[in-house]
């Protein structure tokens, strides 16, 4: 079973719309989670960390639930540029940064 | 700001050559690491360092090489290339939760 699982879409919505992802872990050693954004043929970039509490950026909430172990991420009033790969990653408890396991991410598109 | 410098942006290499990917940054972080990323696929992890002279093997190892004689450079190695090894390859460098990637290098073993 893979460390990360995402639904790897594509979701395609209109411009103004409401979307959400989720993504599940399946070792309950990991203990930092977070949201990389990845343009095609790019770079994966940091979108937001994913706090046990819960945590909002602008129009990107995300949530965590240790308990049933997946991670969330909302984009409210969605925007052309919001278009891109979602990246999904989780580490463990005690390793290095290095140990990150990245999901295959989920396409998003955001039509006009 | 240069961040993370990754070269060659594109090679294709003939089946058992070997060449080697170069990465450097310039933001003095001690953590390195190398991934590779297959079409619609997760990054994975080939190998990282935590410092200067210490290297450690990630989930998919065999068939590189790395080194890190400095802080700043982590050369990739491809010894032997196979077309499984036809990828992207992100170099990244991190300080605290964040990690910082190269533009990624584009590589075909034909």
């Amino acid at each position: 079973r893979k460390e990360v699982e995402q639904d790897p879409g594509p979701f395609n919505v209109p411009e103004g719309a409401t979307v959400a992802f989720n993504c599940t872990y399946s070792n309950s050693a990991s203990q930092s989670f977070f949201w990389y954004r990845q343009d095609c043929r790019k770079e994966p970039k940091l979108l937001m960390s994913v706090y046990s509490s819960g945590n909002e950026d602008g129009r990107f909430t995300a949530q965590l639930n240790r308990a049933s172990q997946y991670i969330s991420l909302l984009i409210r009033d969605s925007k052309l540029s919001d278009s891109a790969t979602y990246l999904c990653v989780a580490a463990h408890r005690g390793s290095t940064l290095g140990r990150l396991y990245f999901g295959r991410g989920t396409q998003l598109t955001v039509w006009p | 700001n240069a961040g993370v410098t990754q070269t060659p942006k594109f090679r294709i290499l003939k089946i058992g050559q070997s060449m080697t990917l170069q990465c450097t940054q310039d933001m003095n972080h001690n953590y390195m690491y190398w991934y590779r990323q297959d079409p619609g696929m997760g990054l994975k992890l080939i190998y990282y360092s935590v410092g200067a002279g210490i290297t450690d093997k990630g989930e998919v190892p065999n068939g590189y090489n790395v080194s890190r004689s400095t802080t700043e450079d982590f050369p990739l190695r491809l010894e032997l290339a196979a077309p499984s090894q036809t990828s992207v390859y992100f170099c990244a460098s991190s300080y605290g939760n964040t990690i910082y990637f190269g533009e990624g290098s584009w590589l075909t073993v034909v």
